[in-house]
């Protein structure tokens, strides 16, 4: 159990152009999902927590307007980099928070396998 | 806003040998402090956590330690085999309706066969 997806592993795009990344929880619903940006050898950084029926949280120095992102059912949320430029290629997670036995959130979060987003 | 400190950045240990990683947090409300496995390319897996209310916890060769009053929690994996080279993310967070995981820089662990 506590499976998430997410799609696709790995996009290549022109500079301008805008891409969809997609994580799902297969075996869970999911409230609230968490979207983090990884550079090479470097930690996992939170851009945004995303809520389902409502507006994503964004951490500071995230542009909201550049990363979209939208929760529109308890299983699935996108981001969304729009007019991508080279300095966007990075390895994208996502992650889950499972309910838990109590209908409450509960305190572990499940990763995504991760997008790989390079810009040229 | 929190702050996870990692150290050491790298750990190269003898196959067998005992490996220990450490994090120290700031924000004293914080109360969930996971443990993630990184390998090349691949999603973090969540390999341990502990709570605030607990000292310590095991879990067959990994185990971590927690020392609210100093902020500080490791990492301690014994008989360490050449798969468990990777890189390992401490994490804290506060359980609130937020949640949100603030990591530690990583530990790239190597293990010499």
């Amino acid at each position: 159990g506590a499976v998430v997806s997410q799609h696709p592993s790995w996009v290549i795009c022109k500079s301008g152009t805008s891409v969809k990344i997609e994580c799902r929880s297969l075996d869970f619903q999911a409230t609230t999902m968490f979207w983090y940006r990884q550079f090479p050898k470097q930690s996992l950084m939170l851009m945004a927590t995303s809520n389902e029926g409502s507006k994503a949280t964004y951490e500071q120095g995230v542009e909201k307007d550049k990363f979209l992102i939208n929760h529109a059912s308890l299983t699935l949320s996108t981001l969304t980099v729009t007019s991508a430029h080279p300095e966007d290629s990075s390895f994208y997670i996502c992650s889950a928070r499972l309910f838990g036995l109590a209908g409450g959130p509960s305190y572990e979060q499940y990763f995504g396998p991760g997008t790989r987003l390079t810009v040229t | 806003g929190e702050n996870v400190e990692q150290h050491p950045s790298t750990l190269s240990v003898q196959e067998g040998d005992s490996a220990v990683i450490k994090c120290t947090y700031s924000d004293s409300a914080s109360n969930y402090f996971p443990w993630y496995k990184q390998e090349l390319g691949k999603r973090p897996q969540l390999i341990i956590d502990i709570r605030s209310n607990v000292g310590e916890k095991k879990d067959q060769r990994i185990a971590v330690t927690l020392n609210k009053t100093a902020k500080h929690f490791s990492l301690h994996i014994t008989e360490t085999q050449p798969e468990d080279s990777a890189v390992y993310f401490c994490a804290a967070s506060i359980n609130n309706a937020g949640n949100m995981l603030t990591f530690g820089g990583g530990t790239r662990l190597m293990v010499k066969p």
